[in-house]
């Protein structure tokens, strides 16, 4: 049974950087065909796309917030992160990691529960 | 500004079908496969479709997908009450080399 769970802080300042953990379990990211992604939900909007990370460390993010954003994994501890620089309060949000497979199409089967932070002075 | 177009909302009464669009691009839903999910408040977004067309183990075949050159269409039949969620339609865009979702359709069943 595959289950993800995400992690980090539910309070940064302004131009602080977040940084979120996902721990996994039921996959690893060493074989072939594996993804782990990051999805983010503002207040009252849509889903947002943030980053994915492939099992050969092929790493792809949202153009939009290309040059804050840091995905890495570490495949001995199970864990995906990621990283985002100067945060703003319009960053504030529910973030998921998720669980995604070569076989599904890289579409998002499993979900982490979320965490919500929150980006104020 | 989503990449992938939806309506807002959708209403429909218990029992009936409703249909949910997703309009998008050749540079996304017409190269790549397109997913659905939905989500409740408070919860982890679901998958119901992938690969266009197919659904995980233990989705009902209430729900359906397809497409059709730069759309989408998710397709709910025998509306419950329990249906009542956003629904949002993925993909990949080839130009962005990066994931994208809909704005989300917020059903109601009336």
């Amino acid at each position: 049974q595959i289950t993800l769970k995400e992690s980090g802080p539910t309070l940064v300042k302004p131009t602080q950087t977040l940084t979120l953990t996902c721990n996994f379990s039921g996959f690893s990211l060493s074989p072939s065909g594996e993804a782990v992604g990051w999805i983010r939900q503002p207040p009252g909007k849509a889903l947002e796309w943030l980053a994915l990370i492939y099992w050969d460390d092929d790493q792809r993010y949202n153009p939009s917030l290309r040059s804050r954003l840091i995905i890495t994994k570490d495949t001995t501890k199970d864990q995906v992160v990621l990283t985002m620089t100067n945060m703003d309060p319009m960053d504030t949000g529910t973030y998921y990691c998720a669980h995604a497979s070569q076989l599904l199409r890289y579409a998002f089967d499993i979900w982490g529960q979320g965490t919500l932070v929150t980006v104020s002075s | 500004q989503s990449v992938l177009t939806q309506p807002p909302s959708v209403s429909a009464a218990p029992g009936q079908k409703v249909t949910i669009s997703c309009s998008g691009s050749s540079f996304n839903i017409g190269l790549n496969y397109v997913s659905w999910y939905q989500h409740l408040p408070g919860t982890a977004p679901k998958l119901l479709i992938y690969d266009n067309d197919k659904r995980p183990s233990g989705i009902p075949d209430r729900f359906s997908g397809s497409t059709s050159g730069a759309s989408a269409t998710l397709g709910i039949t025998g509306l419950q009450t329990g249906d009542e969620a956003d629904y949002y339609c993925g993909t990949w865009d080839s130009s962005l080399s990066a994931g994208v979702f809909g704005g989300g359709t917020k059903l109601t069943v009336l």
